[in-house]
C-alpha cells in the first residue's frame, strides 16, 4: 500500500530561521512521483515541486530546497531564511507512474513569526 | 495562468438537501480528481476520471455521493441527501495523467460545504 507520513504536525519558527519539513513515503512501485503542495491561509493548494523516483538530484529554487533520498524513502523540504509569508500548511504527496491518484500526508502547519 | 474553476465557493445547506458542486478543469487536461479535506481525515480522494471515464471512486460513499463528467469541460460531484458529516472543503484538481506526461496537478480553490 502507498502511504505518506509527515510526522511534524506543527512547526513554529522565528523569521529568518531555516526550517525543514520531513516527509517519509511507502510504495512498492519502482517508478513513482513525489510532490509538495502549499496551502496558505486562503485555502488553495499551490503546487511547489514534482520529483521523479529515478532522479535523486536535490533541487533548489530560491529559498526552497528539496532533499530526495530513496535509501531512506524521504523527500524533505527546507525553507532557508523563512519569512512570515511562508506560514502555511505544507503537504507531501505520492503518485504512481500511471498518473493516478495523489496520496497526501497529513500536512505540516508552519508558523513563521516576525 | 490556466486555472481550475470550482463553483460555488461556499455552500450552506440543510441536512437532507441535494448539493451539486461543479468543476471546470484546465483545457486539455485529461485527468480530473475530487478530493475532500477535513480536519480529522486530511485530504482524501473521493473519485477520479481519465478521459471522462471514472477510474476510481472507492473513496466515495456510494449511497449518497455521485461524480460525473458530462463533457470534457465539466465535472460534477453530487451529494443526495446531504448530512452534517459531509461538511468539508471539496477540491477539484486536473492534470495530464497516463504515460504521456506527468506534471503536478492543478487544484481549484475549493468549495466549502456546510451542512446544518
Amino acid at each position: 500500500a502507498q502511504k505518506v507520513t509527515q510526522a511534524q504536525t506543527e512547526i513554529s519558527v522565528v523569521e529568518k530561521e531555516d526550517v525543514t519539513l520531513d516527509c517519509v513515503y511507502e510504495t512498492r512501485d519502482t517508478t513513482y512521483y513525489l510532490f509538495w503542495y502549499k496551502q496558505p491561509p486562503s485555502g488553495e493548494l499551490v503546487f511547489l515541486i514534482r520529483r521523479n523516483s529515478f532522479d535523486e538530484q536535490n533541487e533548489i529554487s530560491g529559498r526552497y530546497s528539496w532533499n530526495f533520498q530513496k535509501s531512506t524513502s524521504s523527500f524533505n523540504f527546507t525553507i532557508t531564511a523563512s519569512q512570515v509569508v511562508d506560514s502555511a500548511v505544507y503537504f507531501c504527496a505520492l503518485r504512481d507512474a500511471q498518473g493516478g491518484k495523489l496520496i497526501f500526508g497529513q500536512g505540516t502547519e508552519l508558523s513563521v513569526k516576525p | 495562468d490556466a486555472r481550475v474553476t470550482q463553483t460555488p465557493r461556499h455552500k450552506v445547506t440543510e441536512m437532507g438537501q441535494e448539493v451539486t458542486m461543479r468543476c471546470q478543469p484546465i483545457l486539455g487536461h485529461n485527468t480530473v480528481f475530487w478530493y475532500r479535506q477535513t480536519m480529522m481525515q486530511g485530504l482524501e480522494l473521493l473519485a477520479y476520471f481519465r478521459n471522462r471515464a471514472p477510474l476510481d471512486d472507492s473513496g466515495m460513499p456510494k449511497d449518497r455521493f455521485s461524480a460525473e463528467m458530462p463533457d470534457a469541460t465539466l465535472a460534477t460531484l453530487k451529494i443526495q441527501p446531504s448530512e452534517p458529516r459531509d461538511s468539508a472543503v471539496y477540491f477539484c484538481a486536473s492534470g495530464l495523467g497516463g504515460q504521456v506526461q506527468n506534471y503536478g496537478y492543478t487544484f481549484g480553490s475549493g468549495t466549502r460545504l456546510t451542512v446544518v
